[in-house]
This record gives C-alpha cells, structure tokens and sequence, in this order.
C-alpha cells in the first residue's frame, strides 16, 4: 500500500518570497512521484513528476522539487512566488508494475495564498 | 497533446434522476481511465478504473450500481449516476492513461454535479 501526507494544509506567504510545500510518501514498492495544481473549480495541471534520474526536479512555472529517497519526500518549492500561483496543490505518488501500476494516490492538498 | 474533455462541465439534477458524465481523450488512445471524486475541501478519491473493453474496477466502498462506468472505446468513458441524491453532489474528475509504459495521468476539467 501507498500513502502521501502533505504536511501543512495551508501556506500563507508574501509576493516574491520563497515557498517550500512539504510532501511525504511511503510504498513498499519503486514510486513515480508528481505535485498537480488545482485553481478553484479546475481540474489537475501537471507541474512537474519524477519518474527515475536526476533527484531534482524541474516543472513547470518555475517549481522545483527533490526527491529524497532516505527521507521519503518530495518537497516543492519556487524561489519567488506570484499572486497567481495561489491555488491548491496536491502531491501523489503511484508505484511501479504491480497491483498499484497507475493509480495514483493523492496527499491532502496545501492551499498556497500569496499575499500582495 | 494529450487533452482530456469533460461533458457536462456542470450539471443540476433532480434528487433520484441518472446523470451522465462523459470523459474523452481528444488526441489520443487511453487504454486506462480513471474516475476521481472530489468534495469540498478534500483530496480526490480514487472511485475506479476502467479499461477499455472490460468491466471497471471499483475501489472499497465505492457502489459499483450507483456508479455505472462504461469504457466503450480507446477514448470515451462515462460515468453514470444512478438515482443521485443530495449526497452525490461532488466534483468528479476523470483522467486517462495512454497506456504503453506512461506513468502519467492526464486530466479532465472535472464536472461539477448538484443534485437537488
């Protein structure tokens, strides 16, 4: 079985400061990892997906995340956050061949609000 | 590439009407389809999986006779709710795999459901 848990629900931060959205996984098997955004009444926009490789990940808007394989997290962040990447965002992870092949499983969703 | 649509994008329905939503991938052939189901607030929960040309698989707890999914072909799915209630109100979402080793999903804009 696999399971996400993003750590914090809610994010407040200032235009243009940095933001880090946190985001943990267990599986008992290799996993594809990938942090989605939501705006209101939207469905699911790729931002960025580690699949194997390099442990940073670069998407799309300027996000980033690395994965961390001792740690179990893939955590997102951007250097210089814009009122328009208010939005909610969720992180996932789906594992390889096997019963779980495809199907993703959700964390809980960090609304990030950027404050002029 | 890889679009997904949505149709109805919303919809209002009577309490114990069927409502149809159909899922489709506009560029290319999705041998998997998923059905999410989103409330207020939360995380998308997982409901099934359909394949093309064969029965779909629903998660726990999910009622496979209230939720009828049909994958007819490489790139439409519908999903049916019968006899809605005020409870099945939600934001369902669909995405579509294009099979072939992708370990990515692609997304439907979601359908909002209302039943009154």
């Amino acid at each position: 079985a696999q399971s996400v848990t993003q750590l914090d629900s809610q994010v407040p931060v200032f235009e243009e400061a940095p933001v880090e959205l946190r985001c943990n996984y267990s599986s008992s098997v290799s996993v594809y990892l990938f942090w989605y955004v939501q705006y209101p009444n939207q469905g699911l926009q790729l931002l960025l997906k580690y699949l194997s490789g390099s442990t940073l990940v670069k998407g799309i808007n300027g996000f980033e995340a690395e994965f961390n394989k001792s740690q179990t997290s893939f955590h997102l962040r951007k250097p210089s956050v814009h009122i328009s990447d208010t939005a909610e965002y969720f992180c996932a992870v789906t594992g390889g061949v096997g019963t779980s092949y495809g199907k993703l499983t959700f964390g809980q969703g960090t609304i990030l609000t950027v404050h002029p | 590439g890889a679009v997904v649509s949505q149709h109805p994008s919303w919809v209002i329905c009577k309490s114990g009407t069927s409502v149809k939503i159909e899922c489709r991938s506009l560029d290319f052939q999705a041998t998997t389809m998923f059905w999410y189901r989103q409330f207020p607030k939360q995380s998308l929960m997982l409901m099934a999986t359909s394949n093309e040309g064969s029965k779909a698989t629903y998660e726990q707890g999910v009622e496979k006779d209230k939720f009828l999914i049909n994958h007819a072909s490489l790139t439409l799915s519908t999903l049916t709710v019968t006899s809605a209630h005020p409870e099945d109100s939600s934001f369902y979402i669909c995405s579509a795999n294009p099979g072939r080793g992708y370990n990515e999903q692609f997304f439907g804009p979601g359908t909002r459901l209302t039943v009154l």
